[in-house]
């Protein structure tokens, strides 16, 4: 099993430019996630899905939207990147809810920066 | 407002020796406490999970405290090994929401140095 794959592994943009982040996993969970995480800082929910053609708002959601088309995959896109977005972005899964006492799955992240 | 502070930011030790990292939380309501280890440019790893009726959980080398009366955790590393420098994560669950809001402690850094 490859678990939780993210694509691309790096990227650079510029200012205005839009992308999409691929996350991929292979243990048929129910919820994705997506992450980011800044010097100095916690990680941050960007939003999350409990389930196929799912999605919600976390906390840092401003700039970003997710699909969630196919359980498997979980997409994240920049429709106006700013260098704000400069981070590196995790997408995690797990079988049921964290508050259920389940393991999250983390992907080895995207670095992505704005220039 | 909940917050996990973790101390300290960072620590250095001699492989073989112990160490012991920790996590305050002002969470409310609380519903678990996780411990990750995070290797630089690597995704965050589970190491623990813990409910409030738990004091204590070990994973190999790695062992966990909880003491839900004063909201505090820690995580003892026992003879430590040069694999062990990463970065250690305290993440507390209000279980809130379907998802139980997860907040993110800003990691302690070690390194063991030989």
């Amino acid at each position: 099993n490859a678990g939780v794959t993210q694509t691309p592994k790096f990227r650079v943009l510029k200012t205005g430019q839009s992308m999409t982040l691929l996350c991929a996993q292979d243990m048929n969970h129910e919820y994705m996630y997506w992450y980011r995480q800044d010097p100095g800082m916690g990680l941050r929910l960007i939003h999350y899905s409990v389930g196929e053609g799912t999605t919600a708002k976390g906390e840092v959601p401003d700039g970003y939207n997710v699909s969630r088309l196919k359980k498997q995959n979980f997409l994240l896109g920049l429709e106006s990147a700013a260098p704000s977005q400069t981070s590196v972005y995790f997408c995690a899964s797990s079988a049921r809810g964290v508050d259920e006492m389940y393991e999250q799955y983390f992907g080895p992240g995207t670095r992505l920066t704005v220039t | 407002k909940n917050q996990v502070e973790q101390s300290p930011q960072s620590l250095i030790i001699l492989e073989g020796k112990n160490c012991t990292l920790q996590c305050n939380y002002t969470v409310s309501p609380f519903s678990n406490l996780r411990w990750y280890k995070q290797d630089t440019g690597r995704g965050p790893v589970s190491l623990t999970i813990m409910t409030f009726s738990e004091n204590t959980k070990s994973n190999g080398r790695y062992t966990a405290t909880l003491d839900a009366d004063t909201k505090q955790s820690s995580l003892h590393i026992t003879a430590s090994q040069l694999s062990d420098s990463a970065s250690y994560i305290c993440v507390v669950s209000d279980g809130g929401g379907s998802q139980g809001n997860l907040i993110f402690g800003k990691g302690t850094k070690l390194s063991v140095k030989p």
